[in-house]
C-alpha cells in the first residue's frame, strides 16, 4: 500500500532563516506526482508546489523548493527566507499518475515562524 | 479566481441526527473529494466522485455517503451522527485532463461537533 510519511510534528524557524521539512513516501509505481500543500490558521489549503516523478530536475517556486530523491523516494520541501506568513500546516501528497485519483496525504508539520 | 465553497464553517449537530454538508465549486472541475481532517492523522479520505452521480469509497466512508446531482455541487451526509464524527471536513475539486498535473483546489472547511 502507498503511504506518505511526515516525521517532524513540528518544526520552528528564525525568521529570515531556511527551514526543511522532510517527506517520504512508499510505492511500487514508477510514475506518480507529489505535491506540498499549506494551511495557515483558518484558512484554506494551498499548494505549495508540485513534482512530477519522470522529471529529474527539482522543482522551484520562488522562496520554496523541493528536494525529490526518487531512489530514497524522499520528498523534502525547503523554504528560504522564511517569512511570519509561512507559519502553517505543511501536507506532503502523493498522487499515482493513472488509474486513480485518490491522494494520499502525510500527517503534517506545523511550521512556526519567530520573529 | 478558483472558488470552492463549503456550507457552514461551524456545525454543532446532536447523536443521531442527519447531517449534511455542502460543497459547490466554480471551476467546472470533474472530480470531487470529501476529507475529514484530524489532529496527528493528516487528512484521510471519505469518498470521491469523478463524474455527476459517479462516486468511489475512500479510506473512512464507514458512517457516510455522498450525492452528486450536478457538476458543481458534492454533499456529504451523515445518515446519523456519532460523536465519533466530530471532525474538521475538507472538501475538495481538481481537474481530469490526460497529462495534466491535477492540483486539488479545497474549500475552507466545516468544523463538525457532534454532541
Amino acid at each position: 500500500a502507498q503511504t506518505v510519511t511526515q516525521s517532524q510534528p513540528e518544526m520552528s524557524v528564525q525568521e529570515a532563516e531556511t527551514v526543511t521539512l522532510s517527506c517520504t513516501y512508499d510505492t511500487s509505481e514508477s510514475d506518480y506526482y507529489l505535491f506540498w500543500y499549506k494551511q495557515p490558521p483558518s484558512r484554506q489549503m494551498i499548494l505549495v508546489i508540485r513534482q512530477e516523478a519522470y522529471k529529474q530536475q527539482n522543482a522551484t517556486e520562488n522562496r520554496f523548493s523541493v528536494n525529490f530523491q526518487k531512489a530514497a523516494k524522499s520528498f523534502s520541501l525547503k523554504i528560504s527566507d522564511s517569512q511570519l506568513g509561512d507559519a502553517a500546516m505543511y501536507f506532503c501528497a502523493y498522487r499515482v499518475t493513472s488509474g486513480t485519483y485518490k491522494y494520499i496525504f502525510g500527517t503534517g508539520t506545523r511550521l512556526k515562524v519567530l520573529a | 479566481d478558483v472558488k470552492v465553497t463549503q456550507s457552514s464553517r461551524y456545525l454543532v449537530k446532536r447523536t443521531g441526527e442527519k447531517v449534511f454538508l455542502e460543497c459547490v465549486q466554480d471551476m467546472d472541475h470533474e472530480n470531487m473529494f470529501w476529507y475529514r481532517q484530524d489532529p496527528g492523522l493528516g487528512l484521510r479520505l471519505i469518498y470521491f466522485s469523478y463524474d455527476v452521480k459517479m462516486k468511489e469509497k475512500g479510506d473512512i466512508p464507514e458512517g457516510y455517503s455522498v450525492s452528486r446531482e450536478k457538476k458543481e455541487r458534492f454533499s456529504l451526509i451523515l445518515e446519523s451522527a456519532s460523536t465519533n464524527q466530530t471532525s474538521m471536513y475538507l472538501c475538495a475539486s481538481s481537474f481530469s485532463l490526460a497529462g495534466f498535473t491535477d492540483t486539488q483546489y479545497f474549500g475552507p472547511g466545516t468544523r463538525l461537533t457532534v454532541l
